[in-house]
């Protein structure tokens, strides 16, 4: 089954780290780039950041540059973001996104995960 | 404030046609494809409709998008109660350091 699954979402202080994860399933993984999105409670869809198959290209939303860092690892199937310096405003639910292409150039999300909560709360 | 600009609500009743706008500007819908995002309540976005008018396969075709200019729509004919979610469209732009920009999404009431 085609299927990205989230998980490492939870409570966390305003200040401390986070490391999210993204196990992917039923499609070649690294012939891929892939995203993070986020949708705070009763909120739209903000892109938090995007990786390439190769992670040649990486980028970030200015909310989160300097704080957040996107990883994958091809082997394992796997997408990551180390979340530090977290702030209430980070409060959301996280969606792991494919994207159409390989490269990170005007592509779509053309298969979302369910998401991870992280909620930044003192 | 969202980069796309959208109506927040929308309605209409079983059977009727409802359309939704998107409203950008030349670096992002005026140069580059639209995608719509369906949303059902309590369940991750769903691509709906990408590079301005194509469907997935399993869209049914009462979903259309369309683009003119700097602004798209996305219609909804003979809707159904099942159809009530909230839609968002999507854009690449060519200015911003962070790409991908959505509207703010529109939801959709079944009455």
């Amino acid at each position: 089954e085609v299927q990205l699954v989230e998980s490492g979402g939870g409570l966390v202080q305003p200040g401390r780290s986070l490391r999210l994860s993204c196990a992917a399933s039923g499609f070649t993984f690294d012939d891929y780039a892939m995203h993070w999105v986020r949708q705070a409670p009763g909120k739209g869809l903000e892109w938090v950041s995007g990786i390439s198959w190769n992670s040649g290209s990486i980028g970030y939303a200015d909310s989160v540059k300097g704080r957040f860092t996107i990883s994958r690892d091809n082997a394992k199937n796997s997408l990551y973001l180390q979340m530090n310096s977290l702030r209430a405003e980070d409060t959301a639910l996280y969606y792991c996104a494919k994207d159409f292409y390989a490269a990170m150039v005007n592509g779509y999300f053309d298969l979302w995960g369910r998401g991870t909560l992280v909620t930044v709360s003192s | 404030q969202s980069v796309l600009t959208q109506p927040p609500s929308a309605s209409g009743t079983p059977g009727q046609r409802v359309t939704i706008s998107c409203s950008g500007s030349s670096s992002n819908i005026g140069s580059n494809y639209v995608y719509w995002y369906q949303q059902l309540p309590g369940t991750a976005p769903k691509l709906l409709i990408y590079r301005n008018n194509q469907r997935p396969s399993g869209v049914p075709d009462r979903f259309s998008g369309s683009k003119s200019g700097t602004s798209a729509s996305l219609a909804i004919s003979g809707l159904r109660s099942e159809d009530e979610a909230d839609y968002y469209c999507a854009a690449w732009d060519d200015s911003l350091s962070a790409p991908w920009v959505f509207g703010g999404g529109t939801k959709l009431t079944v009455l």
